[in-house]
């Protein structure tokens, strides 16, 4: 159980462009996703924490018209990369959270910006 | 606010021999201690948990952590290391009042040696 996908599981985009991807619970409803950035070498960084039905609320120095997050569902969150540019290339995690003390990994998803 | 700091960015040793990752955890409540691993291109994976029950907490593929108040640690060990073990090993700190928020530590690359 707890199984969490993103999609895709990697992207290569020309820079100006948009990108999105998807955080799906599989078999479970998330009270909340949260979405994460690693760069190579690093650990993971929160970005923002989405509920479902309201706005997601963004980690101090990550802009939210860059950014953006949609959680449409408990089984659905997405963000969306806009005007993506070369700095914006990284490893994007999501992850989910049932409302107790552990919080579930998607595989990730590696973004190229060329 | 909780922070986590694993020592030694790269730990490197042989097959068959004791593994000891270490993480030291700072928290003005009592915490919720995590330790995950990531394989190359992957999300995390859950290895254990510590959420005030036992000290001594037994994971996945054979890893257990202790958690040690006076000492403000959570280790990870590992009496025989297999190839398969090398990985990203992140050691990550939450509470009751905040389980959603996890902060992470540096990280920790092993290798095993054959």
């Amino acid at each position: 159980g707890a199984v969490v996908s993103q999609h895709p599981s990697w992207v290569i985009c020309k820079s100006g462009t948009s990108v999105k991807i998807e955080c799906r619970s599989l078999d479970f409803q998330a009270t909340t996703m949260f979405w994460y950035r690693q760069f190579p070498k690093q650990s993971l960084m929160l970005m923002a924490t989405s509920n479902e039905g309201s706005k997601a609320t963004y980690e101090q120095g990550v802009e939210k018209d860059k950014f953006l997050i949609n959680h449409a569902s408990l089984t659905l969150s997405t963000l969306t990369v806009t005007s993506a540019h070369p700095e914006d290339s990284s490893f994007y995690i999501c992850s989910a959270w049932l409302g107790t003390d552990t919080q579930y990994f998607g595989p990730g998803t590696r973004l190229t910006v060329l | 606010a909780q922070s986590v700091t694993q020592l030694g960015s790269h730990v490197s040793v042989s097959e068959g021999a004791l593994v000891l990752l270490r993480c030291n955890y700072s928290s003005s409540v009592p915490p919720y201690l995590f330790w995950y691993v990531q394989y190359p291109n992957q999300g995390l994976q859950l290895l254990l948990k510590y959420t005030s029950a036992a000290t001594l907490v037994k994971g996945i593929n054979g890893f257990e952590a202790e958690f040690k108040k006076s000492e403000t640690s959570f280790h990870l060990t590992k009496p025989s290391a297999h190839m398969s073990d090398a990985a990203e090993y992140f050691c990550a700190v939450s509470t009751a009042q905040g389980a959603q928020k996890l902060v992470f530590g540096q990280g920790t690359r092993l290798t095993i040696n054959p």
